[in-house]
């Protein structure tokens, strides 16, 4: 099976710059995109294509892609980035997978 | 602006069937392959399945092959899942999502607010 790789939590003063990274075997050929997700509200896709932002997500979150590994970084974060972020691969075979998910806590 | 709104979730017994429906508006439906993801009550994301522009392909997760089906309707702009044989694993907030516009990229970039399925008895 195919699986991605993120650390269950990730905590960040406010205006630090927060990092998660994915890992996965064989991510190394495939685009990574990112996830946002807050209780209650619709998941919103803050990074696709590896380093692409979608029209109206800040310009403080970057993503990056090398070897089997992916990052999302939050530059300055805010209190309101505080939630959950998930990376997504997809491949031919395994279709598309979904990592862990790791929760930012803003503190 | 894209909205997609889920309906058709609740309490359901193991082993009874149920159908949700994603409405969709504000841009070409029938242009778009569309999913339904879930996520479990304390799990993580899981993708579920996935429809062509024209309904023509669908692909499902391992875990509800022969049990869930995906269809659409582009004349009214309506998004389905008929789950059937449901089991305790199948409890989740499920999720419409649209398809990305790029065949060799594909991710989701729309997504529903989720409808809520309980299978109980």
């Amino acid at each position: 099976s195919y699986e991605l790789t993120q650390p269950p939590s990730v905590s960040v003063s406010p205006g630090q710059t927060a990092t998660i990274i994915c890992s996965g075997n064989i991510l190394g050929d495939k685009f990574v995109s990112w996830y946002q997700l807050k209780p209650d509200q619709s998941p919103i896709l803050v990074i696709y294509e590896d380093s692409q932002r979608p029209s109206g997500i800040p310009e403080r979150f970057s993503g990056s892609h090398s070897g089997d590994s992916a990052t999302l970084t939050v530059s300055g974060t805010q209190t309101l980035d505080e939630a959950d972020y998930y990376c997504q691969a997809w491949d031919r075979s395994i279709h598309w997978v979904f990592g862990g998910g790791t929760k930012l806590t803003v503190l | 602006q894209v909205k997609l709104v889920e309906s058709g979730g609740g309490v359901v017994q193991p082993g009874r069937s149920l159908r949700l429906s994603c409405a969709a508006s504000g841009f070409i439906f029938s242009d778009f392959g569309m999913h339904w993801v879930r996520q479990a009550p304390g799990k993580g994301l899981e993708w579920v399945a996935v429809i062509s522009y024209d309904g023509s392909k669908t692909y499902y997760a391992a875990s509800v092959i022969g049990r869930f089906t995906i269809s659409r309707d582009n004349s009214n702009n309506a998004l389905y899942l008929d789950m059937d044989s449901l089991t305790n694993e199948d409890s989740a907030l499920y999720y419409c999502a649209k398809a990305s516009p790029s065949s060799s990229s594909q991710f989701f970039d729309f997504w529903g607010q989720g409808i809520l399925v309980s299978v109980s008895s």
